[in-house]
């Protein structure tokens, strides 16, 4: 099974900060790679898919980069909304398998 | 609307068996594949499982740490899809989502989410 390593863990951050999130896959993935957002208590929103296509609605400062085994996740500003537990998912062969998550906090 | 409501959990003890629905609505359930996806209490998503749709032979593929326990089926007359679990252990307690796939610019991905049944495995 491919793991999926993201980092960090947990990060405290203000708002109007740059924020970065990364994945690494034990193996390479080509670039079927999502990400998705999760707020307490509500369900999961999907944010990127192809490791660089903006879901749909999601605002701009959301972007994603990387292909192969290193993934990235950048907030270019980011907002009170924002908020929340970041998750990027593996669907380049089965199982599919989810990153640990990052939380985002507010410093 | 697009909609998908899962129904079914409850509490059971270890080594039983529960069998959870997904209600679609507001679009073709028939044409999509849909995955289940589950979240133990304070910790991360979990991928349990796909079936693909009638096109693709209802194919399934399940996580390690749920073959050969669980197993996931769909009645299209029904609009819905199914996870039948059974064996449970302690560590199956989790929220299940079931998750509609659809395909964009080529990349399957799961872009609609129920909002959960809670299962408890407990003695």
């Amino acid at each position: 099974d491919i793991q999926m390593t993201q980092s960090p863990s947990a990060m405290s951050a203000s708002v109007g900060d740059r924020v970065t999130i990364t994945c690494r896959a034990s193996q390479g993935i080509s670039n079927y790679l999502a990400w998705f957002q999760q707020k307490p208590g509500k369900v999961p929103q999907r944010l990127i898919y192809g490791a660089s296509y903006l879901q749909s609605g999601v605002p701009s400062r959301f972007s994603g980069s990387g292909s192969g085994s290193e993934f990235t996740l950048t907030i270019s500003s980011l907002q009170p909304e924002d908020f929340a537990t970041y998750y990027c998912l593996q669907h380049n062969s089965y199982p599919f398998t989810f990153g640990g998550g990052t939380k985002v906090e507010i410093k | 609307e697009v909609q998908l409501v899962e129904s079914g959990g409850g509490l059971v003890q270890p080594g039983g068996s529960l069998r959870l629905s997904c209600a679609a609505s507001g679009f073709t359930f028939s044409d999509h594949y849909m995955d289940w996806v589950r979240q133990a209490p304070g910790k991360g998503l979990e991928w349990v499982g796909r079936i693909k749709n009638k096109a693709d032979s209802y194919t399934t593929y399940y996580a390690a740490s749920v073959k050969g326990r669980f197993t996931i089926s769909r009645d299209d007359s029904k609009n819905s899809v199914y996870l039948q679990m059974n064996s449970l252990k302690t560590e199956d307690t989790a929220v299940y989502y079931c998750a509609r796939i659809v395909v964009t610019a080529g990349y399957y991905g799961m872009d609609v989410w129920g909002q959960g049944t809670t299962v408890t495995v407990s003695s």
